[in-house]
């Protein structure tokens, strides 16, 4: 089955300590969401790549990256985790920018101690 | 004024009753609009999307669009304990994705 795949599913770290989250798809859509999700929040659009074109949101602290080597794959750096990034962590993809649905990963909890 | 707001809940039925659920949204060029559900701990999982003013079904499932009043509900009948759930609300205008910050849905046996 065409899928999202996100690993690893929980990530524990300690404060300061670089970590990188992994996103897979099968789907072969072209656009490919970081989202950051807290607790009784609505997901946060982090970045989005339509294809290679990168899209960092305003808001997006400098202490995350991301990179997209290929179509299929894509990461989420954190450069310098702090207590406030503790949250899940959603990759997304859809088939084109134009208001297509997303589809999502099962995500990756993140603790940082 | 938020994009979406949905109203938090906890909105509580009683197993087989109708559940309905509301979403309204501030830009009147959105387009596309979706509803996903998300079990606590897990990822949201679409179940509907619409695009025209009307009723779209599937199974038990309802989505409403009236882009007159700038309102999208969700109807689900014959509600089931497994429907428990926060269902959010998103829409897309242009190429940004907007997203409410979900109704908390509890179907009670």
């Amino acid at each position: 089955d065409a899928m999202v795949i996100q690993n690893p599913r929980y990530q524990v770290t300690q404060f300061g300590k670089p970590v990188t989250l992994s996103c897979s798809q099968t789907l072969n859509h072209n656009v490919m969401y970081w989202y950051q999700q807290k607790s009784s929040q609505a997901p946060k659009l982090l970045f989005h790549y339509y294809d290679k074109d990168f899209n960092n949101e305003a808001d997006t602290p400098d202490n995350f990256q991301s990179r997209r080597p290929n179509t299929s794959f894509c990461f989420l750096d954190i450069r310098s985790p702090g207590l406030g990034d503790a949250a899940m962590y959603l990759c997304a993809t859809s088939r084109d920018n134009g208001g297509r649905e997303q589809f999502f990963g099962p995500g990756t909890r993140l603790t940082v101690l | 004024q938020k994009e979406v707001e949905q109203n938090s809940g906890p909105l509580s039925v009683p197993e087989g009753a109708i559940a309905s659920l509301n979403c309204t949204y501030s830009d009147r060029g959105s387009q596309s609009f979706f509803w996903y559900r998300q079990y606590s701990g897990k990822s949201p999982e679409l179940i509907m999307s619409i695009y025209s003013n009307g009723d779209k079904e599937d199974g038990r499932f309802t989505a409403q669009l009236n882009k007159a009043s700038q309102y999208v509900s969700l109807l689900i009948r014959d509600s089931q304990p497994s429907d428990s759930a926060t269902y959010l609300c998103a829409v897309s205008t242009g190429n940004q994705f907007y997203f409410g910050t979900g109704t908390s849905l509890t179907v009670i046996p």
